[in-house]
């Protein structure tokens, strides 16, 4: 079975003081790995889709790393406007697995 | 990407009623979920909304308390019948346009009392 698991659950930072979130994942056959944004009292926003071991992309202060085994999201330098719960999901044979979340607060 | 709306944003209903959910796209789109959000936790599949077919539900949901309808490639519905406390989360619609990103609506709040 498809596993996500996300750490820490909650996070917080001062202004400019970067971190990285970690998604930890078993699939059977990635199709994709993904990271999504969500605002209390709203819908998941989509950051990123990562596909092979090694893959990099970015965002102004956000950058996703992905590994065989693993995402990390990278926060740099940021701003209490990226404070926010960030998903991370997979996507096997089916359908997308979600993690729990980690809720990041960015301290002014 | 996609457009989605959803509605109603929120609603408070009795117990033992049902509330329909409605989710429009504004495009044709090959493939639309349903997922539930309770308190605090993360995204649970409720099922694959098939156009001109019945649903596929995920393990735990079952057609009669979760109906849904996909009447063409742009719009959905939910309904969750005879409710109770217990169905009080957000939920939401789903839509994979073509790649394989899945982009959300905004959420029904729905509280039960």
């Amino acid at each position: 079975e498809d596993q996500v698991t996300q750490s820490p659950e909650a996070l917080r930072l001062q202004e400019g003081e970067s971190s990285s979130l970690n998604c930890s994942y078993t699939v059977s056959g990635l199709r994709g790995l993904f990271w999504y944004r969500q605002d209390p009292g709203k819908g998941p926003e989509f950051l990123f889709t990562l596909y092979s071991a090694g893959e990099e992309k970015e965002k102004e202060r956000l950058k996703a790393t992905l590994t065989k085994k693993e995402s990390f999201l990278h926060i740099t330098a940021p701003k209490p406007e990226d404070s926010a719960t960030y998903l991370c999901a997979v996507r096997g044979a089916q359908k997308l697995v979600f993690g729990q979340g980690t809720r990041l607060t960015i301290n002014p | 990407s996609a457009v989605i709306s959803q509605k109603p944003s929120r609603d408070i209903c009795q117990r033992g009623t049902s509330l329909t959910i409605q989710c429009q796209v504004d495009s044709q789109v090959t493939m639309m979920f349903w997922y539930r959000q309770q308190p605090g936790q993360s995204l649970t599949l409720i099922a694959t909304a098939n156009q001109g077919s019945e649903a596929t539900y995920e393990s735990g949901f079952v057609i009669d308390k979760f109906p849904i309808s996909r009447p063409n490639l742009t719009f959905s519905t939910l309904t969750v019948s005879n409710m109770s406390p217990e169905d009080s989360s957000i939920y939401l619609c789903s839509v994979v346009d073509g790649s394989t990103e899945a982009f959300f609506g905004q959420g029904t709040r729905l509280t039960v009392v």
